[in-house]
């Protein structure tokens, strides 16, 4: 199984200020096609996760654009260019390059 | 409107049988656009992929489950339904159903979740 190790664990945040999630994968999540099979979601509390970036970089609908994802191979990132108080939960990565899918172990972001 | 809405018993006793079902509103199980899937989330909040099928009857789960797990649909009742065989303590869980979006012909991300039914295996 690919194995997804997300850091930092928690990430408290001032409003306004930017965050930044890193996610890594045990191998390469590149396919020969040149996508790369990384996604991020948010988990608010008390709901259900929700899609916020596919295909390593690309918004889902109704996403804000201070959401924007990165990286290529085995090293992903969310970054958040500014925090918003509704923008609290836990955030995960999840490879989608080959069964089982595997998720990170998610990343609580905390208001300071 | 599009949503999906997990059933099914809140609590399960060990070594029995776990079953739900997913309604699907908004949207055909039979679209080809999707495949739909499980994944369940413990009280320590990893999320962990069940498996998923298709509108043909195609499956796939996870080998970590898969003696115990069958996913089927019933298209009459725009359905998926979950069973899980033998289950334990260590099952308590959310249990969530998603629909997968196919990108050039396998399934990839979730882009819709139902809000999960938690599902407690206790005597």
């Amino acid at each position: 199984d690919i194995v997804m190790t997300q850091f930092p664990l928690s990430q408290p945040v001032t409003p306004g200020e930017p965050a930044s999630i890193s996610c890594r994968s045990s191998q390469s999540l590149l396919h020969i096609n040149g996508y790369n099979y990384v996604d991020w979601y948010l988990q608010k509390p008390g709901q259900s996760p929700q899609l916020l970036i596919y295909l390593r970089s690309n918004r889902a609908s109704g996403v804000p654009d201070r959401f924007s994802g990165s990286g290529s191979g085995t090293d992903f990132t969310l970054k958040i260019s500014r925090v918003e108080a509704e923008d609290v939960g836990t955030y995960y990565c999840m490879q989608s390059l080959q069964t089982p899918y595997t998720f990170g172990q998610g990343t609580k972001l905390e208001i300071k | 409107q599009l949503q999906l809405q997990e059933s099914g018993p809140g609590q399960v006793k060990p070594s029995e049988t776990l079953s739900l079902t997913c309604t699907v509103s908004g949207d055909s199980v039979n679209n080809t656009s999707y495949y739909w899937g499980w994944i369940r989330q413990s009280p320590g909040k990893d999320l962990e992929w069940i498996g998923n099928i298709y509108y043909d009857g195609r499956t796939s789960y996870n080998p970590a489950l898969k003696s115990r797990v069958t996913i089927s649909l019933d298209t009459s009742k725009n359905q998926i339904s979950l069973k899980v065989t033998s289950v334990t303590a260590a099952e308590t869980a959310v249990y969530f159903c998603a629909r997968q979006v196919v990108v050039v012909m396998s399934p990839r991300y979730f882009d819709l979740w139902g809000r999960g039914t938690l599902v407690a295996v206790s005597s």
